[in-house]
């Protein structure tokens, strides 16, 4: 099971703007927790997409963005093109579990 | 290059064991906290293990027990021992390699780079 939950899939058309919430609790995010976003592209590995709650490792484009408040984190696409489409995923830590813990997942549709 | 790269799955019996690898290029791996994430058919990312630079080892809660994490560092490789395996245990493993500080900061572990997986499929 997890403790950190996505909205099953998000829909939009190319250059519009999807956002992905991630809604935890006192014992992962909202304990102080960072949270961390990958994307996965059908058929491959995860890939880091943002660390840290709002950093984008290089490569990364501007269109991707993050941010953490409260309990939640979010994850915004602006400029929603084609090769979005993937399987989006947040990650934190949770003490009840003593664990990494990650999302449900999001699948985005363009 | 930072690579990882994961070998050793395949279809295996319910009780049976296997032995995953995951041989690393860029960076040693007894000086990194690694950890093993996998991907039920149909579900979400799971953590499963990690180890520590210090040898330290954690588990999920659905695999302790069962499932030991350690390393070879004459070979640069991690490995994952999976005894008493079940239906639940099908699913694509990958290895990464656990990240937690940045400049002069340590914060929350996140995962880069990932390997590209193996497959493990429990059936009879």
């Amino acid at each position: 099971q997890s403790v950190l939950t996505q909205p099953p899939s998000v829909s939009g058309a190319p250059g519009q703007r999807v956002t992905i919430s991630c809604t935890g609790s006192s014992s992962n995010i909202g304990a102080g927790f960072d949270v961390h976003w990958y994307q996965q592209l059908p058929g491959t590995a995860p890939k880091l997409l943002i660390y840290i709650n709002d950093r984008r490792p290089s490569g990364v484009p501007d269109r991707f963005s993050g941010s953490k408040s409260g309990t939640s984190a979010s994850l915004a696409i602006t400029g929603l093109q084609a090769d979005d489409e993937a399987d989006y995923y947040c990650q934190s830590y949770d003490t009840t579990l003593s664990g990494y813990v990650f999302g449900t997942g999001t699948k985005v549709n363009v | 290059e930072v690579q990882l790269v994961e070998s050793g799955g395949g279809l295996i019996q319910p009780g049976g064991s296997l032995r995953l690898s995951c041989a690393a290029s860029g960076f040693t791996v007894n000086s990194s906290y690694m950890a093993w994430v996998r991907r039920a058919p149909g579900k979400g990312l799971e953590w499963v293990s990690f180890i520590y630079s210090n040898g330290k080892t954690f588990y999920a809660a659905a695999v302790k027990g069962r499932f030991t994490i350690s390393r070879d560092n004459s070979k640069n490789t991690l490995y994952l021992q999976m005894n008493s395996l079940s239906a639940e245990d099908t699913a694509i493993y990958y290895c990464a390699r656990d990240r937690r500080c940045s400049g002069d900061n340590c914060y929350t572990p996140w995962f880069d780079p990932w390997g590209q997986g193996t497959q493990v499929t429990v059936s009879s």
